[in-house]
């Protein structure tokens, strides 16, 4: 089975720290996302990646920033964090969407 | 742009009733549908997927959807309800381009004894 797994299940850090959020993937999947999820909202895409070095921007990419300098790994970075960035982060990969995504278990971030 | 509405954010059945959860979708291009389902603390799990083969597609745990497109609907049921269903489902559909998924606002089902 795709395994993707992100580093940290829970995270609590301060107002102005850069966050770093780690995802790594072991099936050599082309393609990864980073969305968060609110209560209410649902999932919301921040940023994807569709190859080594790429990126492209989701519907919600303020306050966020992404790095894929390998194809397993792909790291969202909140530049200075602020509390309404509190919220889970979901990881996923695939290696084409029209057959779905391999999510990882979260990362549940609280800012203070 | 692709969107998904999930009629009812929550929705409550009996252990052994029908379990119906609505999803409509509106796709510029045929559409590829998704249903995941997430248990608590937990990622999303792939229940289901539609990519233009039969139209009644058949999950995991006994779930299965019906895609109709003259009702632009794609909508979870199962016939009998289990305590283990208790999690939050979520309709997805493919963007154009099928780059990425749009996923719905989510459904919690409750199942009650």
């Amino acid at each position: 089975d795709v395994k993707v797994t992100q580093s940290s299940r829970y995270l609590v850090k301060r107002t102005g720290e850069k966050v770093f959020l780690e995802c790594v993937q072991d099936m050599d999947h082309e393609n990864m996302f980073w969305y968060r999820q609110d209560p209410g909202l649902g999932l919301r895409l921040i940023y994807f990646s569709y190859d080594v070095k790429m990126k492209e921007k989701g519907d919600i990419p303020e306050g966020y920033s992404v790095s894929r300098e390998k194809k397993e790994r792909f790291s969202l970075i909140l530049e200075s964090a602020s509390t309404n960035q509190t919220s889970m982060y979901l990881c996923a990969s695939t290696r084409r969407t029209d057959i779905g995504y391999t999510f990882g278990s979260g990362t549940r971030l609280t800012v203070v | 742009a692709q969107s998904v509405t999930q009629l009812g954010s929550h929705v409550s059945v009996s252990e052994g009733a029908l379990v119906l959860l609505r999803c409509n979708y509106s796709s510029s291009v045929p559409p590829y549908l998704f249903w995941y389902v997430q248990y608590p603390n937990q990622g999303l799990q792939l229940l289901l997927k539609y990519t233009s083969a039969a139209t009644l597609v058949k999950g995991i745990n006994g779930f299965e959807a019906e895609f109709k497109k003259s009702e632009t609907s794609f909508h979870l049921t199962k016939p009998s309800a289990h305590m283990s269903d208790a999690a939050e489902y979520f309709c997805a559909v493919a963007n154009s381009g099928y780059s990425t998924l749009t996923f719905g606002k989510g459904t919690m089902l409750l199942v009650s004894p």
